[in-house]
Formats: C-alpha cells, sequence, structure tokens
C-alpha cells in the first residue's frame, strides 16, 4: 500500500490564481480528512469526508472547497488564492471503526502564495 | 470550543535526562492522541489513549492520560538525540462517525549530546 499520497510536493501561487490539491489512499478508508499547518502551530481542520458524496466543513474551511466523488480521491480546491493561505497542507485518512480509528498523513504539499 | 494547550512549547535538553510535556484539553474527548513530526516531514502516530488512566509505552516514551483533569502527559526517559522532533497532542471528538481532531500548539524537543 502507498497509504495516503499528495500532489504537488511544492507550488507557488500568485494572489488570485487557483489551484487543485490532490489526495488519494488506498486504504479503503471511509474518513478522510484536510488539515493545514502554519509555521509553529498545530494543524487546524479545513474540511472533512465521511465517505463518498459527503463533506463537511472544520475549523477554517473559508476559501476552499471540497468534493468526494470516489472513497479513494478528496482533492482540496482553492479558488483565489490569498497570502493568508501560505502554509503546508496535510491530508489524512482514517478507517471505519471505533477502536481503530487513527488518522494516517500524507507527506504533505507547501503552498506559498506571493 | 475545545481547545487543547501544551506545554512547554520548547524544550532544550541533555542526553540521559528525563522530562514531561503537558497537554491540557478544555472539554470531554474520548480519545487523546500523540503525534510525531520531523521538520519538513509529515505527522506520525505514536500513541493513542483511550481512557482515563491510560498508559502506554513506547521505547523511552511513555504517554498518559488523565480524563477528570484533563491532561495527558508524555514523558521521555533518557533522552536520546534521535527522538528531537516536534511533538503534538490531539484531542478527538466525533461527529457523523468522523473524528475532528484538535491539536495542540505542540512542542519542539532538542536533546543536546
Amino acid at each position: 500500500n502507498a497509504g495516503v499520497t499528495q500532489t504537488p510536493k511544492f507550488r507557488i501561487l500568485k494572489i488570485g490564481q487557483s489551484m487543485t490539491l490532490q489526495c488519494a489512499q488506498d486504504m479503503n478508508h471511509n474518513y478522510m480528512y484536510w488539515y493545514r499547518q502554519d509555521p509553529g502551530m498545530g494543524l487546524k481542520l479545513i474540511y472533512y469526508s465521511v465517505g463518498a458524496g459527503i463533506t463537511d466543513k472544520g475549523e477554517v474551511p473559508n476559501g476552499y472547497n471540497v468534493s468526494r466523488s470516489t472513497t479513494e480521491d478528496f482533492p482540496l480546491r482553492l479558488e483565489l488564492a490569498a497570502p493568508s493561505q501560505t502554509s503546508v497542507y496535510f491530508c489524512a485518512s482514517s478507517p471505519p471503526g471505533i477502536r481503530t480509528d487513527t488518522q494516517y498523513f500524507g507527506p504533505g504539499t507547501r503552498l506559498t502564495v506571493l | 470550543e475545545l481547545k487543547v494547550e501544551q506545554n512547554p512549547l520548547f524544550l532544550s535538553m541533555q542526553e540521559g535526562k528525563n522530562y514531561t510535556i503537558y497537554c491540557n484539553y478544555s472539554t470531554t474527548s474520548d480519545r487523546l492522541y500523540w503525534y510525531r513530526q520531523d521538520p519538513g516531514k509529515s505527522l506520525e502516530s505514536l500513541f493513542v489513549l483511550l481512557s482515563n488512566g491510560a498508559v502506554k509505552q513506547e521505547g523511552r516514551l511513555m504517554a498518559s492520560l488523565d480524563t477528570k483533569a484533563r491532561l495527558s502527559t508524555l514523558h521521555i526517559t533518557a533522552a536520546v538525540h534521535d527522538l528531537s522532533a516536534t511533538y503534538f497532542c490531539a484531542v478527538a471528538w466525533r461527529i457523523q462517525g468522523a473524528q475532528k481532531l484538535v491539536f495542540g500548539q505542540g512542542t519542539r524537543l532538542t536533546i543536546n549530546p
């Protein structure tokens, strides 16, 4: 298993540009999450999904959109990039079952908006 | 609103010493996680603590949970350089079966020879 994969690893955007951060998992996990990590801080939840076709907002959803058309993929869309969105973005997934639901994190995407 | 606070935020210690990182949280939760992050890397799960009094140990790290005090500790015994990293605690609550994790600010641990 590749686990949780994210692309790209690095990206520089200009203000106002759009992009999609890709996330995929091959562990057949129901639950998927997007977090952002600002320098020197913990992670904050942007959006999450409990399964294909079902998504919901986390703590900091403004400026982002998500979709979940398949179990494997959970892309994050930035429509109008702003400097405040400069951050490292982590995707995570977890299996069903209350006793076994540790979240597994991808390698991250480092995004800079100039 | 669930808040999670870690202290200290920075910790520099010598090899061979013992120390404890504290994680306080503001509302009831059914589980608490400890993660490790190396510079420029992703998060690695260390421990999940499910109930009051839970204690887990892996090598030189031991984590415990006191749900009544809303406190978890990560104890480092006889530190070695390889344990240098940032450590995060995260508290979970469940919505629609999914977990929402709230992270502490992290403790940046540096272990000097």
